[in-house]
């Protein structure tokens, strides 16, 4: 079973420029999570998509971050314009739906990026 | 907010010996409680869970003991090895699949 990809796995910015991450889930995977890792924490969630709508995004600065799920499948994460302190690893993680019983969330490898 | 308190940050282990790492939480509604394990330029990976109506569960040299009533759980590693080494990350389930997670423990095994 293919797990959860992200691209790119690198990327050096500089300060007010924008910047795109890219996540294809496990495949049948309806839930979809993007968090933010700075060096030394816990992931943060940033916004939760459940099939193609937004389930959970209060943690998302929105101001300057972005994502979509347009299909229900693959999601873009895009920040604009990026500050010094969004430097961290980006996970995309999926997981399976089920009412009744909690599902493990699958972790891609993550995007770490680093604004100079 | 941090809705789920991990404690030591850090932590170094004899090869053979036990590790264990502990977790608080306030909010009641969650009602999933996994450890997740990450090594460096990986994502995180479940390694074990537990529900809040069982005080405890094992899986081969992983245990989790959960008191509901303290709210708080802990992660025992019996005969740690130095491929145990990593970062350990408890988090708890909210409702509609909201994961939260504690601020992690790096854990080191010496040989």
């Amino acid at each position: 079973e293919a797990g959860v990809a992200q691209s790119p796995r690198y990327k050096i910015i500089e300060k007010r420029q924008s910047v795109a991450f890219w996540c294809n889930p496990i495949s049948g995977h309806a839930t979809l999570y993007w968090y933010q890792q700075i060096l030394g924490q816990g992931p943060k969630l940033l916004i939760q998509f459940q099939n193609n709508g937004v389930v959970d995004d209060s943690q998302l600065p929105k101001d300057r971050f972005s994502a979509e799920r347009l299909k229900g499948v693959d999601s873009t994460l895009k920040i604009q314009p990026a500050k010094l302190e969004d430097s961290a690893v980006y996970l995309c993680a999926s997981s399976l739906v089920s009412t009744a019983v909690n599902t493990e969330a699958f972790f891609g490898q993550g995007t770490r990026l680093t604004v100079v | 907010q941090q809705q789920v308190k991990q404690s030591p940050q850090s932590l170094i282990v004899q090869k053979g010996g036990i590790s264990i790492i502990n977790c608080a939480y306030e909010n009641t509604a969650f009602d999933y409680f996994p450890w997740y394990q990450q090594f460096p330029g990986k994502g995180p990976a479940l390694l074990i869970a537990i529900r809040p109506d069982v005080s405890e569960k094992k899986e081969g040299r992983f245990t989790i003991s959960f008191n509901k009533s303290a709210k708080q759980f802990s992660l025992h590693i019996m005969d740690s090895q130095p491929g145990d080494s990593a970062t350990y990350f408890c988090a708890a389930f909210q409702g509609a699949q909201k994961l939260v997670f504690g601020q992690g423990t790096r854990l080191t095994i010496n040989p």
